[in-house]
């Protein structure tokens, strides 16, 4: 079955850097997601994307982060300049976009800011 | 942002009884529910859903129950085995992936 693979698997870094997390989609999915879970805490929806642009972010997703689609395979997000308070797991997760069809997850990178 | 409460975040279960994992929603919108299951080091992998239109769906194992009326819906997992020892995730959305809400997960364990 195709996953949605996401890299690396842990990310460590000093506040301030910039980080960029990678995840390849599932090839026939259209709609892109990123979620983040602060350890502990619940799920949390970033960012939404659709045809090479963003659909729909919730106000987690300041200025400070980006998403991108460079390449028609690999979706990205990037934070700027990380803080203490990014560190948490990114799920990044896809769907083909009919109805209510369940969102596919990939594995999630931990992103350590220290 | 509360609008998907599991108030419960661990059960336990002895293996072969009935599992009842619940979750409570305030978004009178959402009209799509989900549960999911989750492994450490994995993410989150679908697991059943419903429809609002309807008040109950079974597969296998597994089957989720939707009350409207009390914005309740519950998982029960009969018989429970070790293997589906995870944590459970409630979620739901109001008619697309982008409102998807999820709320903070159970964490069930079943004892041999």
């Amino acid at each position: 079955e195709p996953e949605v693979t996401q890299t690396p698997s842990h990310q460590v870094t000093q506040m301030g850097q910039e980080v960029i997390l990678r995840c390849v989609p599932i090839s026939n999915h259209l709609y892109f997601y990123w979620y983040r879970q602060i350890l502990g805490q619940k799920v949390e929806f970033l960012v939404s994307f659709y045809n090479n642009e963003i659909s729909e972010k919730s106000e987690i997703f300041d200025d400070q982060f980006s998403v991108e689609r460079p390449d028609g395979s690999n979706f990205t997000l990037k934070i700027r300049s990380t803080k203490l308070e990014d560190s948490a797991m990114y799920f990044c997760a896809g769907t083909g976009g009919s109805y209510n069809s369940p969102l596919h997850f990939g594995n999630g990178t931990r992103l350590t800011v220290t | 942002d509360q609008q998907v409460k599991q108030n419960s975040p661990s059960l336990s279960v002895q293996e072969g009884r009935i599992s009842i994992l619940n979750c409570d929603y305030t978004n009178s919108m959402f009209d799509y529910f989900l549960w999911y299951k989750k492994y450490p080091a994995e993410g989150p992998t679908f697991l059943i859903s419903i429809s609002s239109i309807k008040d109950k769906n079974e597969d296998g194992r597994f089957t989720v129950f939707l009350n409207k009326s009390a914005k309740h819906l519950s998982l029960h997992i009969v018989p429970s085995q070790p293997g589906d020892s995870a944590v459970y995730f409630c979620a739901a959305s109001a008619g697309n992936n982008n409102d998807m809400r999820f709320g903070a997960g159970t964490r069930l364990t079943v004892k041999p």
